[in-house]
C-alpha cells in the first residue's frame, strides 16, 4: 500500500494568500484526521472525519481554516487568508472506525507563510 | 478528560545505553496505548501498541507494558543506537478509536 499521501510536501506563500493542502488516505480507511505540529504547541488535532463526515472540528483555530472530504479517497485543508502564524507542519492521518486502531500518518506538508 | 503525560526532553544518551521514556495516562474506561516515533522530516510512525492491561508491546528492540495499577506505559530499550535518534510520542485512544490523545513528545539523541 502507498500509505497516506499528502501534497504538496512544502509550500511557501505570502500572507493573505489562499493555501490548500491535500490528503489521500489509505485505501479502505474510513476515518481521517488533520493535525498541525509546531515547536511551541506540539501536535494539535484540527479536525477529523468518519465516513467523509466531519465529526469534531473544535481544534480548527479560526474561521480562516476549513476542511472538506468530498469522497473516501480525498480531503483538503484550506487556509484563507493565510497568516505567518499558520506556519507549521500539517499532517494527515487515516484509520479504521470502530477501533481502537492505530492512525497512519502521512509525511506532512511544511507550510511557510511570509 | 483523557490525557497522556510523558517525560520532558531532550534526552541524550551514548550508544548502547539503556533507554527509558516515562509515560503516564489518565483515562476513563479501558484505553489502548501507543508509542509513535517521528524521525527528522517525517510523519509519525507507529512503534508499538498495547490494547489491554498487562499487554506488552514490542518492536525493533523497544518494549512497553500496559500497567493499569500505575496508569503507565513506559518505553524501554536495552541498547540504543544512533539510528534511534528521533522524537517519541506516547498516545492513548478510547475504545472507539475516535478520541486519540498524544503526549508532547520526547526528543532522543544518541551519540556514538
Amino acid at each position: 500500500d502507498a500509505g497516506v499521501i499528502q501534497s504538496p510536501r512544502h509550500e511557501v506563500t505570502e500572507m493573505g494568500q489562499e493555501v490548500t493542502l491535500r490528503c489521500k488516505p489509505i485505501s479502505g480507511h474510513n476515518s481521517l484526521f488533520w493535525y498541525r505540529q509546531t515547536m511551541m504547541r506540539g501536535l494539535e488535532l484540527l479536525i477529523y472525519f468518519n465516513n467523509n463526515v466531519p465529526i469534531d472540528d473544535s481544534g480548527m483555530p479560526e474561521d480562516r481554516f476549513s476542511a472538506k472530504m468530498p469522497n473516501a479517497s480525498f480531503s483538503t485543508l484550506k487556509i484563507q487568508p493565510s497568516e505567518p502564524r499558520d506556519s507549521a507542519v500539517y499532517f494527515c492521518a487515516s484509520s479504521l472506525i470502530g477501533g481502537p486502531y492505530e492512525q497512519y500518518f502521512g509525511p506532512g506538508t511544511r507550510l511557510t507563510v511570509t | 478528560g483523557d490525557s497522556v503525560t510523558q517525560m520532558e526532553g531532550p534526552v541524550t544518551l551514548s550508544e548502547e545505553a539503556f533507554l527509558t521514556i516515562n509515560c503516564t495516562y489518565t483515562a476513563t474506561g479501558y484505553p489502548s496505548l501507543f508509542w509513535y516515533v517521528q524521525y527528522p522530516g517525517e510523519g509519525l510512525q507507529l512503534l508499538l501498541k498495547a490494547t489491554k492491561a498487562d499487554d506488552k508491546g514490542s518492536n525493533k528492540g523497544f518494549e512497553a507494558t500496559y500497567r493499569k495499577e500505575t496508569t503507565s506505559f513506559h518505553l524501554e530499550k536495552g541498547s540504543v543506537q544512533v539510528s534511534d535518534s528521533a522524537v517519541y510520542f506516547c498516545a492513548l485512544s478510547d475504545r472507539t478509536g475516535n478520541q486519540f490523545y498524544f503526549g508532547t513528545g520526547t526528543s532522543l539523541t544518541v551519540i556514538p
